[in-house]
């Protein structure tokens, strides 16, 4: 159980285009679903906290109408890069708790991720 | 605020050798502490997590970590490295009240030679 996917796994795509980055929890509903970016060689970086039915959460630096996220329905979220450039790529993680889990002792669970390079 | 330092970004172990990957933490209220396995090119899989209780964890695949409040630390060991282990391990910290929000170290990256 607690099984999270991404989709794409790998995209590229041209500078100036938009991509966006499917986060789906596939046997339990989340009701919050995060985002983290991860540089080569460097650690999680979380970009924003996604909870359904209200706006995203984003840490500070990270340009919430460069990076859109939707959180339509329990199960789905979405990273939209806007206007992508040679400077966004990176490993893109998402990753879900469980409707039920609302402490942080409650374990999240992440999806595989995804590879974006920008050209 | 919490922070996570992981000591060397790099570690070497012969198979069968003991694994020590070393985690300290900064944090103003108690903490919630995770260790994180991720294998090249996938996502994140929990290893073990400390809440409360007991300060002796055990995980899967014989991972353990001791939480040590004294020294705030929270190191991941292993007594026999196996070729399968070769992955990038990270630790994380979180607090209650944040949602869950995780705070990683910059990982360690173990290598395991025959």
């Amino acid at each position: 159980g607690a099984v999270v996917s991404q989709h794409p796994s790998r995209v590229i795509c041209k500078s100036g285009t938009s991509v966006k980055i499917e986060c789906r929890s596939l046997d339990f509903q989340a009701t919050t679903m995060f985002w983290y970016r991860q540089f080569p060689k460097k650690s999680l970086m979380l970009m924003a906290t996604s909870n359904e039915g209200s706006k995203a959460t984003y840490e500070q630096g990270v340009e919430k109408d460069k990076f859109l996220i939707n959180h339509a329905s329990l199960t789905l979220s979405t990273l939209t890069v806007t206007s992508a450039h040679p400077e966004d790529s990176s490993f893109y993680i998402c990753s879900a708790r469980n409707l039920y889990q609302t402490s942080s002792t409650d374990t999240q669970y992440f999806g595989p991720g995804t590879r974006l390079t920008v050209l | 605020a919490q922070s996570v330092t992981q000591l060397g970004s790099h570690v070497s172990v012969s198979e069968g050798a003991l694994v020590l990957l070393r985690c300290n933490y900064s944090s103003s209220v108690p903490p919630y502490l995770f260790w994180y396995v991720q294998y090249p090119n996938q996502g994140l899989q929990l290893l073990l997590k400390y809440t409360t209780g007991a300060t002796l964890v055990k995980g899967i695949n014989g991972f353990e970590a001791e939480f040590k409040k004294s020294e705030t630390s929270f190191h991941l060991t292993k007594p026999s490295a196996h070729m399968s282990d070769a992955a990038e391990y990270f630790c994380a910290v979180s607090v209650e009240g944040s949602q869950g929000n995780l705070i990683f170290g910059k990982g360690t990256k173990l290598s395991v030679k025959p």
